[in-house]
């Protein structure tokens, strides 16, 4: 059983919508990741937050906003999305990146988001 | 230049043999991390094993072994006694930098291998 979840599990929204995914981790961990799955790309890494601070934007556009009110939740914001926003996106937790242990990130079971 | 190369874009095996999954990466730091995860069709990223770079020892969790060959720069990972339920695509990824610091250590993911095993 998955100590991360995600909801919804599926959207579809038009271009003009504004929706949020949520994300929710119950292992204790204090980073936090948004990843991009396309079809026959590989994963993208989007945003990270450690200790509930953006350390990282990997170039997202700004239609997708992020949010970390604490190191147990995550939400992704969209808003005027394009139809080739369409994908799975995965939500990710770890214990700290960068530190001496395997720093395994543990995903959620995604949302799959279809832009129309 | 990729960091992570699954060169297999699908493998076929038959329940109860082995398979094994290849998995070659790119990198000039010393200390590294090398995961292994199986996303079925569900969606979900299932992490599966772990190698790290200074590990002596390939790694192993029950049926699951990951063959690593850092003069070669490879991590395969090998599945004995395959079931019906291990058909999945299956992801390699690298994580670079020190394991202590503060530096990111940030996830490189392959493009995957589609994995069926027939009965």
């Amino acid at each position: 059983e998955t100590g991360v979840t995600q909801t919804p599990r599926h959207l579809v929204m038009g271009m003009t919508n504004k929706k949020s995914l949520k994300c929710e981790q119950h292992l204790g961990h204090n980073a936090m990741y948004w990843y991009k799955q396309s079809a026959k790309k590989p994963l993208e890494l989007m945003f990270v937050y450690n200790f509930k601070e953006q350390t990282e934007n990997n170039s997202v556009p700004s239609r997708f906003s992020p949010e970390c009110p604490n190191s147990s939740h995550l939400f992704l914001h969209l808003h005027t999305l394009q139809p080739e926003d369409s994908a799975l996106y995965l939500c990710a937790s770890s214990q700290t990146p960068g530190t001496a242990s395997t720093d395994t990130q543990y995903f959620g079971p995604g949302t799959r988001l279809t832009v129309l | 230049a990729q960091k992570i190369t699954q060169t297999q874009p699908g493998m076929f095996v038959q329940e109860k043999e082995a398979v094994t999954l290849d998995c070659t990466y790119d990198t000039s730091d010393q200390s590294y991390g090398l995961f292994w995860y199986k996303q079925p069709s569900s969606g979900e990223m299932i992490f599966l094993i772990y190698q790290g770079s200074y590990d002596e020892q390939n790694a192993t969790e029950g049926r699951y072994s990951l063959n690593f060959q850092k003069a070669r720069k490879s991590a395969n990972l090998v599945i004995s006694a395959s079931q019906l339920g291990d058909s999945a695509m299956y992801f390699c990824a690298m994580r670079e930098g020190p394991d202590r610091g503060s530096t990111l250590g940030r996830l490189y993911f392959g493009r995957g291998t589609q994995l069926t095993v027939w009965p």
